[in-house]
């Protein structure tokens, strides 16, 4: 597609639920990224995929949380057992290869637990 | 510990003024810096980045100068128009945002005065 799609665009979870967001990155790029910004804070890198493997998941906050991608393409990442400190922005960016210019990012998805 | 700093959550300035953000950084490793500007309700956009072997890199109205030995950074608008109202990122990389990631700053929000 002609940007990075997330979905939802906005969720709203009871405390306990599991949630999934999704990441459809630009057609080509090979790398992608999720990050998290919550209130008043800057972006927390959280996991960075380059094609479907994982190599580094160090940011990823807890053992609640976990990743996918299939392939060179979409990326869902699941959050178990949410908590309210989990209420954030969660930010996908993709790119060809890892080149820090390059990044685009997505619109986000708005999580709020309640 | 926050290895990107901004120190100025917001800056008030004049239409056609020069806008001037600051950041600095801790992490010695960092090789490779970068600007990014985000509206509400959308994903953060690239700007301008500067590789360490380098003091300067100017793209139009945006120019980014890099201190290294003050470990200190600066982004400037001249002339500084309405649309660049927005939070801006500084962002660094220790492998060029690869394996990685990007680590953020938390932001300065810049408003332009008409």
């Amino acid at each position: 597609g002609a940007g990075v799609s997330q979905s939802p665009s906005n969720k709203v979870t009871e405390k306990g639920k599991d949630v999934e967001l999704r990441c459809d990155p630009i057609s080509g790029h090979t790398a992608l990224y999720w990050y998290r910004q919550r209130l008043g804070q800057g972006l927390e890198f959280l996991i960075y995929f380059q094609g479907n493997s994982a190599p580094d998941k160090s940011g990823l906050p807890s053992d609640r949380f976990s990743a996918e991608r299939t392939g060179e393409s979409v990326s869902t990442l699941t959050i178990q057992r949410t908590q309210q400190e989990d209420s954030a922005v969660y930010l996908c960016a993709s790119s060809f290869g890892g080149q820090g210019g390059g990044y685009t990012f997505g619109s986000g998805t708005r999580l709020t637990v309640v | 510990d926050q290895q990107v700093k901004q120190n100025s959550p917001s800056l008030s300035v004049q239409e056609g003024r020069i806008s001037i953000l600051n950041c600095d950084y801790t992490n010695s490793m960092f090789d490779y810096f970068l600007w990014y500007k985000k509206y509400p309700a959308e994903g953060p956009t690239f700007l301008i980045s500067i590789s360490s072997i380098k003091d300067k890199n100017e793209d139009g109205r945006f120019t980014v100068f890099l201190n290294k030995s003050a470990k200190h950074l600066s982004l400037h608008i001249v002339p500084s128009q309405p649309g660049d109202s927005a939070v801006y990122f500084c962002a660094a990389s220790a492998s060029r945002g690869g394996a990685d990631g990007l680590t953020f700053g938390k932001g300065t929000h810049l408003i332009i005065q008409p």
